[in-house]
């Protein structure tokens, strides 16, 4: 069955370009979460997306982070001016519901090194 | 406000020995505990979570865990491990009420030794 897809799996730029990381969610659910992992970290919240609501932006680092959703499907996770410190796996994960008793079900990541 | 605890960076254990992941919590309200598993280069796939209800919830893999609500601790166990088991191991809580963010804990490294 379809699950959480990410793209790219990795990802290389230099330091001061901007990089664009995709998730796919799966069909029909309707919230939608941005993690950072960092080496030897646990997941870090960047955003949250639920329905038409207005996304929860509390998690992200600063303003060169920014993410959109189309409807419920599609989300990209843009980082402008990357910096040497945003080198991380990105997680994207899905929810039915957004609702705090819900299982997420996760993608496998985007692994994003900045030189 | 709310808060996970894992205490060990690592666990090693003999395959076919039992083991135990420790996780303790701290909310104000009621938590909504769950422990995902991560595989290398994989995303974080879910093994069980404990709602409301029987203390001791059953999962995935043969793994289970027991909500201690006087320990504050939801610890994951397993009666015999497997090789297979060896992955990163994370814990995480909502509150009933609270956000609808999960906080997370920051993983133990589950190595199973042959």
């Amino acid at each position: 069955g379809a699950g959480v897809s990410q793209s790219p799996s990795n990802k290389v730029t230099e330091k001061g370009k901007d990089v664009e990381l995709r998730c796919d969610p799966i069909s029909g659910h309707t919230a939608l979460y941005w993690y950072r992992q960092r080496l030897g970290q646990g997941l870090e919240f960047l955003i949250y997306f639920q329905g038409n609501s207005a996304p929860d932006k509390s998690g992200l680092p600063s303003d060169r982070f920014s993410a959109e959703r189309t409807g419920e499907s599609v989300s990209t996770l843009t980082i402008q001016r990357t910096q040497q410190e945003d080198s991380a796996v990105y997680l994207c994960a899905s929810s039915l519901l957004g609702g705090r008793e819900e299982t997420q079900y996760f993608g496998p990541g985007t692994r994003l090194l900045v030189l | 406000a709310q808060s996970v605890a894992q205490p060990e960076d690592q666990v090693n254990v003999a395959e076919g020995n039992p083991l135990t992941v420790k996780c303790t919590y701290s909310v104000s309200g009621n938590p909504y505990l769950f422990w995902y598993v991560q595989y290398p280069n994989r995303g974080l796939q879910f093994l069980l979570k404990y709602i409301t209800g029987d203390n001791l919830v059953k999962g995935s893999y043969g793994f289970e865990a027991e909500f201690n609500k006087s320990q504050t601790s939801f610890h994951l166990k397993k009666p015999s491990a497997l090789v297979s088991d060896s992955a990163l191991y994370f814990c995480a809580v909502t509150i009933s009420g609270g956000s609808y963010i999960p906080t997370f804990g920051r993983g133990t490294s589950l190595i199973v030794h042959p």
